[in-house]
């Protein structure tokens, strides 16, 4: 079964700081996702990383994938507090090509202090 | 282009009573997929319909069934309701070809009393 653990669980930081928030993953996948959510809406997607090494960014995020560690990272640079919100990684597990069966980890809830 | 759209928002209902959610994906997508959202169990997948195929399918009990139309519009289905099925339910959709992006809609939020 897989399993997906993202860390911290909870993360509260200052404006201006970085930090870095750690998803793992259990077995071989060929995409993975980073959604943001904030209270009481839906899932907003932030990035998709397809292959090994694959860097992206978004304004103050960056998302990175490590196939063999089987790690995905999102760091976050110069914190604000409209970037507060809970940030979900998800592995695909679908049987291939185009399937999509997502396996979503807890969420970090990040809170961004003046 | 106009987004996911699910209907109705909001849902109250009794326990042992079935219900219907819909789900309208992004124009020209054929993939949908649904998602249960519990404060417990997080988030987790339910099943995955490709042109009116179910595709992928999560670990729930068959009180829990879907269905695709040629449309792409999707429809999922709970019966006899149990007070643990209380939850937001999420549909996304993927254009399923050539794009891995998964679009989410607003969700339902359903209430079993």
């Amino acid at each position: 079964e897989l399993k997906v653990e993202q860390n911290p669980l909870f993360l509260s930081m200052q404006e201006g700081k970085n930090y870095t928030i750690y998803c793992n993953y259990s077995t071989t996948s060929d995409r993975l996702y980073w959604y943001r959510q904030d209270p009481g809406k839906s899932l907003e997607s932030l990035f998709v990383l397809l292959s090994n090494g694959a860097v992206k960014q978004e304004g103050r995020l960056m998302a990175s994938l490590d196939t063999k560690a089987r790690l995905s990272t999102l760091h976050i640079t110069a914190a604000v507090h409209d970037l507060s919100a809970t940030y979900f990684c998800a592995v695909d597990i679908g049987s291939g090509g185009s399937n999509y069966k997502l396996t979503f980890g807890k969420g970090t809830l990040l809170t961004v202090n003046p | 282009k106009a987004g996911v759209t699910q209907t109705p928002r909001y849902l109250i209902k009794t326990r042992g009573q079935q219900v219907t959610l819909s789900c309208s994906p992004i124009s020209g997508h054929r993939s949908v997929s649904w998602y249960q959202q519990t404060p417990g169990q997080g988030l987790q997948f339910l099943f995955e319909y490709f042109s009116e195929t179910q595709r992928n399918k999560g670990n729930f009990p068959g009180r829990f069934s879907g269905r695709q139309f040629s449309n792409s519009r999707s429809e999922m289905n709970v019966s006899t309701l149990e007070l643990g099925d209380s939850a937001l339910y999420l549909c996304a959709s993927s254009e399923g070809a050539t794009s891995y992006e998964q679009y989410f809609g607003p969700g339902t939020r359903l209430t079993v009393t």
